[in-house]
């Protein structure tokens, strides 16, 4: 079985703080791919990143980076010099490759990140 | 840029009544997933369809649940005797392959009274 923890269930920054969210997940496989997902007020879920199981380079795009630290299965995302529009409930998911057929996504609890002018 | 596209936006039934929730996937994804969060709590995996058939399905989906792929461009979910407790926001999710980052929608919020 998998899953995926967010400890952090909410988080208050004022704007231009830096902050991470972490995300902590358990498989048994030893493929695997992680990602996060930004769910704005409106409600709708928008991919920001996918990371395998292998590459574990730390990646960069923009105000935000993820950290992969396969020693301690943690896949944490960092904003930097957040913003007001950042505000958003931030899901960490992963999923596994036993079958290539569409494979599901297992959700983190969500981080909800306000960011305060 | 191509996007997930969900009718209704919201949905109002009585209990014990049939719903079809109803998604255009992007249009060169193979892929199809639903998924449902109730108010609140985290994003939980109902089905996934490729190639004409579920690949895989969740506790949740049970005999009460159906997916179909009626023609080239829609997918539906159907659930066929609502209960309270299926109260909850509906997403449809598409990939162009099994492993590929999942495009959602803007989900439909199916209210059961």
């Amino acid at each position: 079985a998998q899953k995926v923890t967010q400890a952090q269930t909410e988080i208050s920054v004022v704007e231009k703080e830096d902050v991470t969210l972490d995300c902590v997940y358990e498989t048994r496989d030893t493929t695997y791919y992680l990602f996060w997902y930004k769910q704005p007020p409106s409600g709708e879920l928008v991919f920001l990143i996918r990371r395998n199981s292998f590459d574990e380079q730390n990646e960069i795009s923009g105000r935000y980076s993820w950290n992969f630290q396969k020693s301690t299965s943690s896949f944490n995302f960092t904003i930097t010099a957040s913003q007001v529009v950042d505000s958003a409930v931030y899901f960490c998911a992963l999923i596994h490759s036993y079958n290539n057929a569409g494979n599901m996504l297992t959700f983190g609890g969500g981080t909800r990140l306000m960011v305060k002018p | 840029e191509p996007e997930v596209t969900q009718t209704p936006s919201h949905q109002v039934t009585q209990m014990g009544q049939e719903v079809i929730l109803r998604c255009v996937p992007i249009s060169n994804h193979l892929y199809f997933y639903w998924y449902r969060q109730i108010l609140g709590q985290k994003v939980e995996f109902l089905v996934s369809f490729y190639n004409n058939e579920i690949s895989e399905k969740s506790e949740i989906f049970d005999d009460q649940f159906s997916v179909e792929r009626p023609d080239g461009s829609n997918f539906t979910l159907k659930i066929r005797s609502t209960k309270l407790e299926d109260s909850a926001m509906y997403f449809c999710a598409s990939s162009d392959g099994g492993l590929k980052p999942q495009h959602f929608g803007d989900g439909t919020r199916l209210s059961i009274l």
